[in-house]
């Protein structure tokens, strides 16, 4: 059974960091593209960032212009783990944060299994 | 603004077929397959079809997908109440590097 466990969320100030974690088990997860979304209270789905799969560190990353700079996505495929580093958080940046996994290892692949999200608040 | 066009909302009755439109362009639907995803009340969006009309293991063959041009469409047979729920068109956008999403239709089931 595909499980993915987001971590990492919590308040933090405007102009501050927090970095986000996603552990995956139930498949091999160096083969997958994993992807990053975002859901603002009450608001729609937001794409953030992803990093293709097959092998060595990852593949290639995207990010959305609205937090290219800003933000990072890596994967550590020994510790089965994804990672979103977040720099220079903003108040629009509070939303539930969810980690999905790819049907393959391209990162325009679907998102085929979701993790339940981790909250970031950012607040002064 | 959303890159992907939904309505807002839509509404049907039990039993009823109703269908979602989800409008793109060329750099996005024009170029590449639209996946659909279903977010019941308080839980994580889940998919519901990829590649326009693939339906993964466990749903049912009362949801469809089509696609035609620069717009796509998911179609719901016999409405059910546990079908309420916000639906979401994606697309990876060649032009952007990325995914992008609709804006979200929520159903309600009357």
């Amino acid at each position: 059974e595909v499980q993915l466990l987001e971590s990492g969320g919590g308040l933090v100030q405007p102009g501050g960091s927090l970095r986000l974690s996603c552990v995956a088990s139930g498949f091999t997860f160096s083969s997958y593209a994993m992807t990053w979304v975002r859901q603002a209270p009450g608001k729609g789905l937001e794409w953030v960032s992803s990093i293709g799969g097959g092998g060595g560190s990852g593949g290639s990353s995207h990010h959305a212009d609205s937090v290219k700079g800003r933000f990072t996505i890596s994967r550590g495929n020994s510790r089965n783990t994804l990672y979103l580093q977040m720099n220079s958080l903003r108040a629009e940046d509070t939303a539930l944060y969810y980690c999905a996994k790819g049907y393959s290892d391209l990162s325009r692949a679907s998102l085929q299994y979701w993790g339940q999200g981790t909250l970031v608040t950012v607040s002064s | 603004q959303s890159v992907l066009t939904q309505p807002p909302s839509a509404s049907g009755t039990p039993g009823q077929r109703i269908t979602i439109s989800c409008s793109g362009g060329s750099s996005n639907i024009g170029r590449n397959t639209v996946d659909w995803y279903q977010q019941l009340p308080g839980t994580a969006p889940k998919l519901l079809l990829s590649s326009n009309n693939q339906r993964p293991s466990g749903v049912p063959d009362r949801f469809s997908g089509s696609k035609s041009g620069t717009s796509a469409s998911l179609a719901i047979s016999g409405l059910q109440s546990e079908d309420e729920a916000d639906y979401y068109c994606a697309v990876w956008d060649d032009s952007l590097s990325g995914r992008v999403f609709g804006g979200g239709t929520k159903l309600t089931v009357l």
